[in-house]
């Protein structure tokens, strides 16, 4: 069964300064999708970037990029020069992919981090 | 540019009560998704459907029933309504992609109460 932990339940950060939010999972797949969400406190879920575990560079749109390293099974976003509106919960997920090369794109999610920017 | 929509936004419900949570989406979607997220948790996964009439269990089926008899409506009922299901529900869609590194596309979510 594939599992996603974020460890951190909570992160600050300054704003125009660099944050890492940590993604770990754990998987016996050998092809597999991970995806980071974001959700304001208005509630909707937005898509950030995605990583495909056969990619070769890590991902990157806009301030936001992955810093993916696959032997160590974590997939940590990388946001650039935050944002007050950057202050949200963070979700890292994964994208089951079932034997034989189909995938229905299920997602396990983690359990989120709470990013608050500071001015 | 609708996207995917659920309604109601908001329901209290009374223990042993029904209800019907809807969604609808307009993209032409293969597959569609319904979530639970209770507080301070990530999403967990009720049921999804990969077409028009196939649907199938997800992590926490208990307590819910769905139906798919068109691609753009996905339907998820509460039958005997828990003070456990308070939470807030999600429904998603996505196209088919031999791939999958489409992103799931999330309505606004149903922030239901049962008391």
């Amino acid at each position: 069964a594939q599992k996603i932990t974020q460890t951190q339940p909570g992160m600050f950060v300054q704003e125009k300064e660099a944050v890492t939010l940590d993604c770990t999972y754990d998987t016996s797949d050998q092809s597999y999708g991970l995806f980071w969400y974001k959700q304001p406190s208005s509630g909707e879920m937005i898509f950030l970037i995605y990583q495909g575990s056969y990619d070769e560079q890590n991902a990157t749109e806009g301030r936001y990029s992955l810093n993916f390293q696959k032997a160590r099974k974590s997939a940590n976003l990388v946001i650039s020069a935050s944002q007050l509106g950057d202050s949200a919960m963070y979700f890292c997920a994964m994208r089951e992919f079932l034997a034989g090369g189909t995938s229905y794109g299920k997602l396990t999610f983690g359990q989120g981090t709470i990013l608050t920017v500071h001015p | 540019n609708a996207g995917v929509t659920q309604t109601p936004k908001f329901r209290i419900l009374k223990i042993g009560q029904s209800m019907t949570l809807q969604c609808a989406q307009d993209m032409n979607h293969n597959y569609m998704y319904w979530y639970r997220q209770d507080p301070g948790m990530g999403l967990k996964l009720i049921y999804y459907s990969v077409g028009a009439g196939i649907t199938d269990k997800g992590e926490v089926p208990n307590g819910y029933n769905v139906s798919r008899s068109t691609t753009e409506d996905f339907p998820l009922r509460l039958e005997l309504a828990a003070p456990s299901q308070t939470s807030v529900y999600f429904c998603a869609s996505r196209p088919y992609d031999s791939q999958s590194n489409q992103p799931q596309h999330f309505g606004d979510g149903t922030r239901l109460s049962i008391l």
